[in-house]
């Protein structure tokens, strides 16, 4: 099936600092994207839409200046967790609709923790 | 995105078949059904998918009543690598959103 891939697998960050995580489709373009944030015992929360050469499209209570997303090529989709504080601390996954369309294919997530 | 309801949680012994069902009374008309699985820490993974009646894979089988307000999760034989949670979507094939429910957290018991 169809692979997306997910950097970095986990990443800690101090208080106050940036941080961006890749998705990448490795054997497909994804004109979609999505990204969700998921806190332990906790179902996904999908946070934005990414669509490549547009503006991402931001879920009710997501803040788009600290969640920066960035769809710039067909395999590629970032996100760019700003300023993080603690409270930022989560899971993060990323999915892209397969190239049938038919479902969504999903990285294996990033762990960031922020101190 | 038609809501759907899941059991919270499922207890079963290994090597039985395990039946996982969810509601989704709203289901509309280009709705698709799909399964995912997921594992601590890590991204879901796609199960099957399926519209109507039932639809088999190595893996599981899915089963869709006429009125396609249910479905149910097959899961044969399982084995404790098959702990984890469960989501079950309901949307349109190339759907815009893949949005989740609670899912039900499968604990297999030796």
């Amino acid at each position: 099936g169809a692979v997306v891939s997910q950097h970095p697998s986990w990443v800690i960050c101090k208080s106050g600092t940036s941080v961006k995580i890749e998705c990448r489709s490795l054997d497909f373009q994804a004109t979609t994207m999505f990204w969700y944030r998921q806190f332990p015992k906790q179902s996904l929360m999908l946070m934005a839409t990414s669509n490549e050469g547009s503006k991402a499209t931001y879920e009710q209570g997501v803040e788009k200046d600290k969640f920066l997303i960035n769809h710039a090529s067909l395999t590629l989709s970032t996100l760019t967790v700003t300023s993080a504080h603690p409270e930022d601390s989560s899971f993060y996954i990323c999915s892209a609709r397969g190239p049938l369309g038919t479902e969504a294919f999903f990285g294996q997530g990033t762990r960031l923790t922020v101190v | 995105l038609a809501k759907t309801t899941q059991p919270i949680s499922m207890d079963s012994y290994e090597g039985q078949e395990v039946n996982i069902t969810c509601s989704h009374n709203n289901i509309a008309t280009n709705d698709y059904i799909t399964w995912y699985q997921q594992f601590p820490s890590q991204g879901p993974r796609f199960i099957i998918q399926g519209y109507k009646t039932k639809v088999t894979n190595e893996v599981a089988s899915l089963f869709i009543p006429a009125d396609r307000k249910s479905s149910t999760l097959s899961l044969p034989r399982v084995s404790l690598s098959d702990t984890a949670v469960y989501y079950c979507l309901v949307g349109a094939r190339g759907y815009q959103k893949v949005t989740f429910g609670t899912g039900t957290k499968l604990q297999v018991i030796p």
